[in-house]
């Protein structure tokens, strides 16, 4: 079974640039995370949609991030325009959601998309 | 409010056993978690703990959750140096029957000396 997927894997950008990184969770997973770590800081929560609603967007820094999942599959997130504090690693996330135990609400990551914003 | 912090940094020489902590502030967290992260590579699951529990032994991972101190570790035994990574603590709720939010904390980079 495959995972959680990103794209791109690495991406190099200028400043005042629009990025959209991409993330298809695993199949049947309908909680999708979006998480980022910047600067070496702690992992920090973005948002978290189930199927193509946003659940919570509490973690969005501002708006200059736009998180979509439509029709309740992959799942975008815009940064438009980059700025250079956005450089980090954004991080997708999915679990199954149904209260299954631990492993069936276990949250299992995909293996980021490193921005660097100049 | 919630908050998770571990120490940066932690070296061990190959073979001997690492121990990686963790405090917590949230008295209601009901699963505990470790990941890791290797180099250029995503987060790994490695165990987990439900609140409920002391104590979780997996393989070469020995969990150890102190609940009234908010205190939770990771032994590794037999450290080798595919163990050097940053190990991420994280807790979270369950509530209305799913998942919600992970809370991380920093990270402890952790060096395997030969």
């Amino acid at each position: 079974e495959a995972g959680v997927t990103q794209f791109p894997s690495h991406s190099v950008i200028e400043k005042g640039q629009t990025v959209t990184l991409r993330c298809d969770p695993i199949s049947g997973h309908d909680n999708l995370y979006w998480y980022r770590r910047v600067m070496g800081k702690e992992i920090k929560f973005l948002l978290h949609f189930v199927k193509e609603s946003k659940q919570d967007e509490s973690g969005m820094p501002n708006n200059r991030f736009l998180a979509e999942r439509t029709g309740g599959t992959y799942s975008t997130l815009k940064v438009q325009p980059a700025e250079l504090e956005d450089s980090g690693v954004y991080f997708c996330a999915s679990s199954q959601g149904n209260y299954r135990g631990p492993l069936g609400n276990t949250i299992y990551f995909g293996e980021g998309s490193w921005l660097t914003v100049v | 409010g919630e908050d998770v912090e571990q120490s940066l940094f932690l070296s061990v020489r190959e073979g001997d056993s690492s121990v990686i902590n963790c405090t917590y502030t949230d008295s209601s967290s009901t699963y505990l978690y470790w990941y890791k992260q290797e180099p250029g590579a995503g987060l790994q699951l490695l165990t987990y703990i439900f609140s409920n529990m002391d104590m979780k032994q997996d393989q070469r991972l020995t969990v150890l959750l102190n609940k009234k101190d908010k205190h939770l570790s990771l032994r590794i035994a037999d450290t080798q140096t595919g163990d050097s990574a940053i190990y991420f603590c994280a807790e979270t709720h369950i509530s209305s029957g799913s998942a919600r939010q992970l809370t991380f904390g920093s990270g402890t980079q952790l060096t395997v000396l030969p």
